[in-house]
């Protein structure tokens, strides 16, 4: 099965700092990558997706980083509060279909 | 606009038994896909559905089924219940032609 490949697993950062959430894909026919957040006990939201022929996306403090050739993306939060604790995913789809790759998550937590 | 609702929000079986579990998508969208989430597995496709018919399927045994009605609800079956079958079950929503999907809470299985 095609893997979306997400870095760290866990991440701490202090209140008001960068968190930056990593992820590698293999399969160049992708053609949408959406990044999810979620709370405990609740289904994922959508944060900001990209599309490969954007470099960047930018939403409030939230913003994806897409580099095509290497086959990666980020997501970055600017400016990180306490209520940004939560568990972030990408993902991507196969081209054509909603069906989506996710990535095993990252666990934010933002220290105040 | 309402979001994504699944019922029931939680359900505790007993291994052999089947379940259901139903889905009403977001007003206006078509597509419905499920997935399942696991701490172990992560969130995985299961099918997608779209007027009435199944366009999408992902690697999942045939104990697991689904089904579309022609008003777009959702519901999805899984017989013969095994332990491992313990997951929060996610379904999501999407508009015709647009990626986006919008998660529901989900249902959380438990099989005892």
């Amino acid at each position: 099965q095609q893997q979306v490949k997400q870095s760290p697993q866990s991440l701490i950062v202090q209140k008001g700092g960068i968190s930056i959430i990593n992820c590698a894909y293999e399969n160049t026919a992708f053609d949408y990558f959406p990044w999810y957040q979620q709370f405990p006990g609740k289904g994922p939201a959508l944060l900001i997706a990209i599309r490969p022929d954007v470099s960047e996306k930018k939403e409030g403090r939230f913003t994806i980083s897409f580099n095509k050739s290497a086959k990666q993306f980020s997501l970055h939060i600017m400016d990180s509060q306490p209520g940004d604790s939560a568990t972030y995913f990408c993902a991507a789809n196969y081209p054509g279909t909603y069906k989506y790759i996710f990535g095993t998550g990252t666990r934010l937590k933002v220290l105040a | 606009k309402a979001g994504v609702t699944q019922t029931p929000r939680y359900l505790i079986k007993t291994r052999g038994q089947q379940v259901t579990l139903s889905c009403s998508p977001i007003s206006g969208h078509r597509s419905v896909s499920w997935y399942q989430q696991t701490p172990g597995q992560g969130l995985q496709f299961l099918f997608e559905y779209f007027s009435e018919t199944q366009r999408n399927k992902g690697n999942f045994p045939g104990r697991f089924s689904g089904r579309q009605f022609s008003n777009s609800r959702s519901e999805m079956n899984v017989s013969t219940l095994e332990l491992g079958d313990s997951a929060l079950y996610l379904c999501a929503s999407s508009r015709d032609r647009v990626y986006e999907q919008y998660f529901g809470p989900g249902t959380r299985l438990t099989v005892t």
